[in-house]
């Protein structure tokens, strides 16, 4: 069954440092999306991107982030200068559309500790 | 504001019963709900979704229905197995229009005993 695949498993950074977050959705998904959950809170939904664009994104995705399809495999997020508070578990997801009933694929997740 | 949120922060529940999971939301304009379900170290998993026209949608061993009128959505898992065991999450879309834009709950964590 294809997967949604996030590198590295865990991140560890010290504060003010820039880290880039790796995924590599499903080959011929069209939709791709970065979700962040920090330690026993809901998900969020950080960002959208469609056509080599962001389509949506949150009152989280400031300035710090960007996201960037550099290839036609993969999908990243930089977050730059880590705060303490951008620790979480941060998820890609992808999807063929977005009507109902497209089922958004997610990946195991990118650990991320900021010390 | 939008939000969604879990009635039940935990369940725990004997192996074969049926669950109910139960989720709560606030935007009347949202069209589509989704159930998903993250096991220990996994990403959300698609469970189930249902769109706002209807009220009841089954799957295999699950059901989730749609009360519109109290914005209420329940997830039905029959026969629970120790598999179904993990974090439950309901999330709605908050975006009327092609862009999906997910809105979590905070997560009910299911525990089936043997």
């Amino acid at each position: 069954e294809p997967e949604v695949t996030q590198t590295p498993s865990h991140q560890v950074t010290q504060m003010g440092q820039e880290v880039i977050l790796r995924c590599v959705p499903i080959s011929n998904h069209l939709y791709f999306y970065w979700y962040r959950q920090i330690l026993g809170q809901k998900v969020e939904f950080l960002v959208s991107f469609y056509n080599n664009e962001i389509s949506e994104k949150s009152e989280i995705f400031d300035d710090q982030f960007s996201v960037e399809r550099p290839d036609g495999s993969n999908f990243t997020l930089k977050i730059r200068s880590t705060k303490l508070e951008d620790s979480a578990m941060y998820f890609c997801a992808s999807s063929v559309g977005t009507g109902g009933s497209t089922v958004d694929t997610f990946g195991s997740g990118t650990r991320l500790t900021v010390v | 504001g939008e939000s969604v949120g879990l009635h039940l922060p935990t369940l725990s529940v004997q192996e074969g019963d049926n669950s109910i999971i139960n989720c709560a939301y606030s935007n009347s304009a949202s069209d589509y709900f989704i159930w998903y379900k993250q096991e220990s170290g996994k990403g959300p998993q698609f469970i189930i979704d249902i769109r706002s026209n209807m009220d009841k949608r089954q799957g295999q061993r699950v059901t989730v229905l749609l009360n519109k009128t109290v914005k209420h959505l329940s997830l039905q898992i029959a026969a629970t197995q120790p598999g179904d065991s993990a974090v439950y999450f309901c999330a709605e879309n908050g975006n009327a229009g092609n862009n999906r834009k997910l809105i979590w709950g905070l997560g009910t964590s299911l525990a089936v005993n043997p």
